[in-house]
């Protein structure tokens, strides 16, 4: 399974840009990477997820490196309702649709 | 339009019993999957399911775990013979074609005393 490397933690501000890293240097032409996030006891909520370019939804940005190899997720504004943990998902459109979840980032949100 | 359902929200079983965990897809998905999440742990994939059909069940235990998705009606993971490891989260997630984004329910938490 393509492999996704994240850091374990990270904390910020309320109101203030997050900015989630991974890298994914072993991707392939054809994986999407994926963004999902789970607060606390809910299951996995879909985030965002791109191909080649960047992408903007109402929830956050995906900003994907020229060479494809990492990615960046971008809250604009957090808020306390954004601390979670954040996976970043290579899915390869190919192979088996399963979605293969590392640890994650813990992202949490001072007030 | 209603997410993905899974019922029930809180199971509790003995050692021994049987555990049957519904999943209702979201309207007009036909794929489901099943993901399961030990304490303190990761997701983990089980099985991938097609109306009728499994296609992947590459991360199913070898005994006592079976999952369905009959032509009516929800998907049913049916855990057999209960043991104290099979205490965790179990969640669904469905999609509307092969590879589309998953949608996931919001979970079932089995605790086996």
């Amino acid at each position: 399974d393509a492999k996704t490397t994240q850091p374990n933690s990270m904390e910020s501000n309320e109101e203030e840009p997050v900015h989630l890293p991974c890298n994914h240097s072993t991707i392939s032409g054809t994986d999407y990477i994926h963004w999902y996030r789970q607060l606390p006891s809910q299951g996995p909520e879909y985030v965002i997820h791109g191909l080649t370019s960047n992408v903007n939804n109402r929830m956050a940005s995906l900003a994907i490196a020229e060479d494809r190899k990492s990615s960046t997720l971008i809250l604009h504004r957090a808020t306390l309702r954004d601390a979670a943990v954040y996976y970043c998902i290579l899915l390869i459109i190919q192979g088996a649709q399963k979605l293969v979840f590392g640890q994650g980032t813990r992202l949490t949100i001072n007030p | 339009n209603a997410g993905v359902m899974q019922n029930p929200r809180h199971l509790v079983r003995r050692r021994g019993q049987e555990a049957r965990l519904r999943c209702s897809p979201m309207k007009g998905h036909s794929h489901v999957y099943w993901y399961r999440q030990l304490p303190e742990e990761g997701l983990k994939f089980m099985v991938y399911l097609q109306k009728e059909n499994i296609i992947d069940e590459s991360g199913m235990p070898k005994e006592r775990f079976s999952a369905e998705f009959p032509k009516e009606g929800p998907s049913i993971l049916r855990i057999q013979q209960v043991v104290r490891g099979d205490s965790a989260a179990y969640f669904c997630a469905s999609s509307p074609n092969r590879a589309d984004t998953q949608y996931f329910g919001p979970g079932t938490r089995l605790t086996v005393l």
